[in-house]
């Protein structure tokens, strides 16, 4: 199992574009969860999935940001309309749903840069 | 109010010597904890889980909980420079594993 793939690495954007970035979970995780993280902070909670059903969204999430996960496997986050303050880590995560294996893993994170 | 707390540090310790690594949370229902390790521009790495009072050890990491105080803390033994990152402190706030981090301690070991 090579781990929880995320792609692109980077993004630089213009203000006002659209981004989507893709989320691949270890393949046996059923959740899987999206963390945004600004420099000094810890990631934030964004959004997380149970297989394929979106289970909560932060309230600070604005509604230019969406989430899918089709088919319960890979996810992808969209950022429609980015602004400056988009900027930062974009985490993906992935665990089981057995009691007691709900360790969560992290991808190697989307580095947004929103000019 | 913020539900898992750290200080933010740097906490700088000699090379060699025992780092301690504090994080309270307000969650009395919280059952799990979680300690992360991020290097600078990289994602967390999961050091330590601890689900149980007492103390656990995993090579020269001891993690330490105690509920009835809601704190949780992190002794990293024999410090190396390659212990130099910032360790998060985590723990689920609902059914579904959703983690609460803190913000992080950031520890830098001295040559």
């Amino acid at each position: 199992d090579t781990g929880v793939s995320q792609n692109p690495r980077h993004k630089i954007t213009k203000r006002g574009q659209n981004v989507t970035f893709r989320c691949d979970p270890i393949s046996e995780h059923n959740r899987l969860y999206w963390y945004r993280q600004t420099l000094g902070q810890g990631p934030e909670f964004l959004t997380y999935f149970q297989n394929e059903a979106q289970l909560e969204k932060s309230r600070l999430l604005s509604d230019r940001f969406s989430a899918e996960r089709p088919k319960g496997s890979f996810s992808t986050l969209e950022i429609q309309r980015t602004e400056q303050g988009d900027s930062a880590m974009y985490l993906c995560a992935s665990s089981t749903d057995r009691v007691g294996k709900n360790i969560q893993y992290f991808g190697a994170g989307t580095r947004l840069s929103v000019l | 109010q913020k539900e898992v707390e750290q200080n933010s540090g740097p906490l700088s310790v000699p090379e060699g010597a025992i780092a301690s690594l504090n994080c309270t949370y307000s969650d009395r229902g919280s059952q799990s904890f979680f300690w992360y390790r991020q290097y600078s521009g990289k994602s967390p790495e999961l050091i330590m889980s601890i689900y149980s009072n007492g103390d656990k050890e995993d090579g020269r990491f001891t993690a330490q909980l105690n509920k009835a105080s809601q704190y949780v803390s992190l002794l990293i033994r024999d410090s190396q420079p390659s212990d130099s990152a910032t360790y998060l402190c985590a723990a689920p706030t609902d059914s579904w594993g959703k983690f609460q981090f803190g913000a992080g301690t950031q520890v830098v070991v001295t040559p």
